[in-house]
This record gives structure tokens, sequence and C-alpha cells, in this order.
């Protein structure tokens, strides 16, 4: 059983579009990342979320953690070319200092 | 700046043969890490360490082995490759907190 759910696998949008990604669990969370990993590259982080209910924007981008700390949600406005990515959330599943696990992302092509 | 990087960034071997791809960072973290990447899979775990003389088993050690003898490498050996582990492996680091970890750009592996 996968720990992380990612929704949709795929999306292919043109350049303006808004999306939405969702990254779930039935587990609780002390905190998720999102990371944004582009072809050939290993992947970067974005962001970490840490109280339920948290919105955090990045240009762009609007990462939400939900109330319950079990879900996560990544909001792209207007997305551009350069959004292109596979975008990814990862969580430490337990308390204290263990490695990080990832779901399988959610792979995004913004065609101009 | 710091950074992490790993070599070979492709490499193309026999089955059957011993391989071992390296992973070095100049962080100073303890930490470290070794994920591969499969289409279906996401990433997934296949060893870390959380200090010199320190390795720990992942989620898919299984064909492979750590040693840590300093605090800026982590190699990956495959004792004897095998057409399963066809992958691209992502060495990671991060410091004692995890709550940023960095990735090298990746070793694309075949076996054949």
């Amino acid at each position: 059983t996968q720990l992380l759910e990612q929704s949709p696998q795929f999306l292919s949008i043109q350049e303006g579009e808004n999306l939405t990604v969702y990254c779930n669990s039935s587990s609780v969370f002390s905190s998720l990342q999102w990371y944004r990993q582009e072809p050939g590259e290993g992947p970067v982080l974005l962001v970490t979320v840490v109280t339920g209910g948290e919105v955090k924007k990045l240009k762009r981008l609007t990462f939400q953690f939900g109330d319950a700390r079990k879900d996560s949600s990544l909001h792209i406005t207007a997305a551009q070319p350069g959004d292109t990515g596979l975008y990814l959330c990862a969580v430490h599943p337990l308390s204290g200092n263990t490695p990080l696990v990832f779901g399988k992302g959610t792979r995004l092509s913004v065609i101009a | 700046d710091a950074e992490i990087t790993q070599s070979p960034r492709h490499k193309i071997t026999e089955t059957g043969r011993q391989v071992t791809l390296a992973c070095h960072q100049t962080w100073n973290h303890n930490n470290m890490f070794w994920y591969r990447q499969d289409l279906g899979h996401g990433l997934r775990l296949i060893h870390y360490s959380y200090g010199v003389q320190d390795t720990n088993k992942g989620e898919v050690s299984d064909g492979y082995s750590v040693s840590r003898s300093n605090t800026e490498d982590l190699p990956l050996t495959l004792e004897s490759a095998a057409s399963s582990q066809t992958s691209v492996y992502f060495c990671a680091s991060s410091d004692q907190t995890g709550n940023t970890i960095y990735f090298g750009e990746g070793s694309w592996l075949t076996v054949v």
C-alpha cells in the first residue's frame, strides 16, 4: 500500500490554464514537502508545510496542507512551459530524523 | 557553493558485474541517502546513513551495499548487477534535522 497517493498521474494543459494536483494519505504527518523534478535532474525542494490548514505561496504556486494534516494540494495559476516537470510530495513517515518517503508524482506538461 | 555530485552520470554494465556509484557532498551533512527512481514506482529508498560508520537498509536494499568511511562520501555498490537494477539512481543529503534534502543529478545505470 502506497503511503502517499498523488493525483492525477499525468496532466497536460495549455499555457495560461490553472491546475491543481493532490497528495493524499490516510496517515497524519507532522509536515509535508513538495518537490519539482525537471528532466535529467534530481528533485528540488519547493516548500515544506507544517501546520494543519497552512497555505504557502511561491509566486504562481499555492500549497495547502489539509486541516487534519493527512493531505495536501498544489495549485498553479496561469501555468507556463517552465512549470513542466514531475511534482512529488514527500513525508517523514515517523517522528524524528527518518528518511523521506515519496509519492509517485504528478507529471505535468504545459504546452505553449 | 556546497554541492552534491554523482559519478558516473551514465553507465552500461553487464549482468553479474560489480558496479559502484559514487556520491560526494560538500555540505558537511551527516545524513546521506540513496534512492532509485523507476516508472510506476517513484523514488524508493535503497540505503541511508546518519553518520560515519552508520548504514541502514531501506525499502529496496537487496543486491546493494553502502559504506560510510567519511562524512563526504556514500558509495553505492551493486554486488552482482541484474537487469532489474537498470534504473536511475539518486544520492541525497540532509543535515541532522532532515528538513531540507538536497539531491544529486542522478546516475543512469543500464544492466545488459
